[in-house]
């Protein structure tokens, strides 16, 4: 079981749309989690933390459920620039390096 | 926020030689960079763990005489790939994480490799 798993989509929705994505993780041990967003061919950059109390920031919701290990993103009223892959990202205590699920496609469309 | 300069942004080299990738943090200091490859369309699979002053962490399936990592300071890691062939041919990110920014990862914009 891979241990960071999400629909690889893609998700193709209309401007103005509604979208969830989801992600689960495997390990309980998992610490802290995020949200990165990543362009074709650009590096991953931060969206947001994820909190277990969920965070919001603008049009984007995190939200966490320790208990089921899982992880959501909603982004409200879609844009043309949200279209991206989005990286459902676990981390640890100290060193251990990030890992990141292998991405969701959202494509959102005129 | 934190920045995380990589070096060159796009290399085209022929099969057989060897380049050398830069990845500085400009306004922290980094104990560790993690170096990433990533083919179309795939997602980031982490290469290895570079850490600051002693040898570099290598993931399961990446042969470290074939992609050495140096990390003399606390602001610069290197990856060289050392006689390239097209099979070597991808995008190769460094990330860095702020021992005082908490979890965090910045990355550097990366470098797309191509080996002809």
């Amino acid at each position: 079981r891979k241990e960071v798993e999400q629909d690889p989509g893609p998700f193709n929705v209309p401007e103005g749309a509604t979208v969830a994505f989801n992600c689960t993780y495997s390990n309980s041990a998992s610490q802290s989690f995020f949200w990165y967003r990543q362009d074709c061919r650009k590096e991953p950059k931060l969206l947001m933390s994820v909190y277990s109390s969920g965070n919001e920031d603008g049009r984007f919701t995190a939200q966490l459920n320790r208990a089921s290990q899982y992880i959501s993103l909603l982004i409200r009223d879609s844009k043309l620039s949200d279209s991206a892959t989005y990286l459902c990202v676990v981390g640890y205590s100290g060193n251990t390096p990030l890992v990141f699920g292998k991405g969701t496609r959202l494509s959102v469309i005129a | 926020g934190a920045v995380v300069s990589q070096h060159p942004s796009r290399v085209i080299c022929k099969s057989g030689t060897s380049v050398k990738i830069e990845c500085r943090s400009l306004d922290f200091q980094a104990t560790t960079m993690f170096w990433y490859r990533q083919f179309p369309k795939q997602s980031l699979m982490l290469m290895a763990t570079s850490n600051e002053g002693s040898k570099a962490t290598y993931e399961q399936g990446v042969e470290k005489d074939k992609f050495l990592i140096n990390h003399a300071s606390l602001t610069l890691s290197t990856l060289t790939v050392t006689s390239a062939h097209p099979e070597d041919s991808s995008f190769y990110i460094c990330s860095a994480r702020p021992a005082l920014k908490g979890e965090k990862l910045f990355f550097g914009s990366g470098t797309q490799l191509s080996v002809l």
